[in-house]
């Protein structure tokens, strides 16, 4: 089955750097690559998302990056804010009927001000 | 608001009670599933149900028993848990099919004492 793996467990950075998240995958038949956002008190919300047949996909501070051949997609977060710290999920799925999302372990990112 | 909405937010309770959570999505999706979010481990799908019909059954103890009596409704009943079920318990909804676009409700966070 699908292993999703994900890095750093934890990322600290200052008010407007970028951060970027790494996630791979282990099934190459996998097509479907959301991120979600977790704030504390609050359930995973996704924030943007990326299927098999584009390398690249962008909503305005974040953007999702995917290449296949190497099994990896990351997440990128430009001019990071305050409001951006959260705990960060990658997950993979072949988007098929209902095969289910495989989750990494998430990225606790804090943005410093 | 993602449109999932979850029953009690909190819930405390001995090993010898039996409880239920509730779950109910407004998004007109055919889907549900049940999650377990438990502190530094990835999320746990639990069950899968699509068109009220019980898709997958993750090696769930018997203490755990889904009900899913409409597409918009999907509960957790409880009974004679075990301090390590302690957790986040999470709900979401997709339309079937699509694999992924999962949205989640708030979860109920669980105590067993």
């Amino acid at each position: 089955g699908e292993n999703v793996e994900q890095h750093p467990s934890t990322l600290s950075v200052q008010e407007g750097d970028s951060a970027v998240i790494k996630c791979t995958y282990s099934d190459s038949a996998s097509n479907y690559f959301p991120w979600y956002k977790q704030e504390l008190g609050k359930g995973p919300q996704l924030i943007i998302d990326i299927r098999s047949n584009v390398g690249e996909k962008k909503d305005q501070r974040i953007a999702v990056t995917l290449n296949k051949t190497a099994k990896h997609f990351s997440l990128h977060i430009t001019e990071t804010q305050p409001e951006d710290s959260a705990v960060y999920f990658c997950a993979a799925t072949l988007n098929s009927g209902n095969t289910p999302l495989v989750f990494g372990k998430g990225t606790r990112l804090s943005v410093i001000a | 608001e993602t449109g999932v909405t979850q029953t009690p937010r909190h819930l405390v309770m001995g090993m010898t009670n039996k409880k239920s959570l509730k779950c109910e999505q407004h998004l007109g999706h055919n889907a549900m599933y049940w999650y377990k979010q438990s502190a530094k481990k990835p999320l746990e799908l639990m069950f899968v149900y699509n068109f009220k019909e019980q898709t997958e059954n993750n090696s769930v103890p018997s203490r755990f028993s889904p009900e899913c009596p409409n597409s918009s409704h999907l509960f957790l009943h409880l009974h004679t848990l075990q301090p390590e079920d302690s957790a986040l318990y999470l709900c979401a909804s997709s339309h079937p099919g699509q694999g992924g676009e999962q949205y989640f409700g708030p979860g109920t966070r669980l105590t067993v004492t």
